[in-house]
């Protein structure tokens, strides 16, 4: 089946590591983003990827890295950095240009760092 | 940062009532409008995306306008079901498609 993939579902980390999400897709998507969610909080934009070996900062990068090598992967990196990394990250996809604008999401990480 | 607000944040109504939500954006700029449904232990799905001006849009029992001159969309549920107890967000788009969401809002259908 086509979708998205994100691994693990739940994340435990001590403070000061660097810890790395997966998102991997098969839908030949070319564009790819990743979000952060906190309570009472909507989603908001950590970095997008258009194109492959090329990506974004979006609204709240910063203690955040990320690579596009390949098409289908994205991973997110949560350096030690971050202030606040703990927080479920939902990475998602979307279509080719010309096509339909909607994004499809994989089913995110629960990043706990204590 | 793009201000998107959505109202109400959550909503209780019982079966078979008809709701409606709001979605207020900055109307400069405009690229697209989308709504989104997540229900609990599932990814959001995308219900409609919207870029013209006057945009109506229906998926059986859920249907959306679009103003962009004004800046705002509904989103309308007829005879809501327990079934569609979600949060309910709605995002803009920007020139590189991507998103800046509200925070949503949360709709329980009590049967």
């Amino acid at each position: 089946d086509g979708g998205i993939t994100q691994s693990p579902k739940y994340l435990f980390r001590k403070e000061g590591q660097n810890v790395t999400l997966s998102c991997e897709q098969n839908l030949n998507h070319d564009a790819m983003y990743w979000y952060r969610q906190d309570p009472g909080q909507g989603l908001r934009l950590i970095y997008y990827s258009q194109i492959v070996n090329d990506f974004q900062k979006g609204d709240i990068a910063e203690g955040y890295s990320v690579s596009r090598e390949k098409k289908e992967s994205f991973p997110l990196t949560v350096t030690s950095a971050q202030k606040n990394p703990t927080a479920f990250y939902l990475c998602a996809s979307s279509g080719n240009r010309g096509s339909s604008y909607e994004q499809y999401f994989g089913p995110g990480t629960r990043l706990t760092v204590t | 940062i793009l201000n998107v607000e959505q109202s109400p944040q959550s909503l209780h109504v019982q079966e078979g009532d008809s709701t409606n939500f709001t979605c207020s954006f900055p109307s400069s700029n405009f690229y697209a409008l989308h709504w989104y449904r997540w229900e609990t232990a599932k990814s959001p799905e995308a219900l409609f995306v919207m870029t013209l001006n006057g945009d109506e849009k229906k998926k059986g029992r859920i249907s959306a306008t679009l103003n962009t001159k004004e800046g705002y969309s509904y989103l309308y549920i007829k005879g809501s079901q327990p079934e569609d107890s979600a949060t309910y967000l709605c995002a803009l788009g920007g020139s590189a498609r991507q998103l800046t969401f509200g925070s949503g809002t949360q709709l329980t259908v009590l049967p």
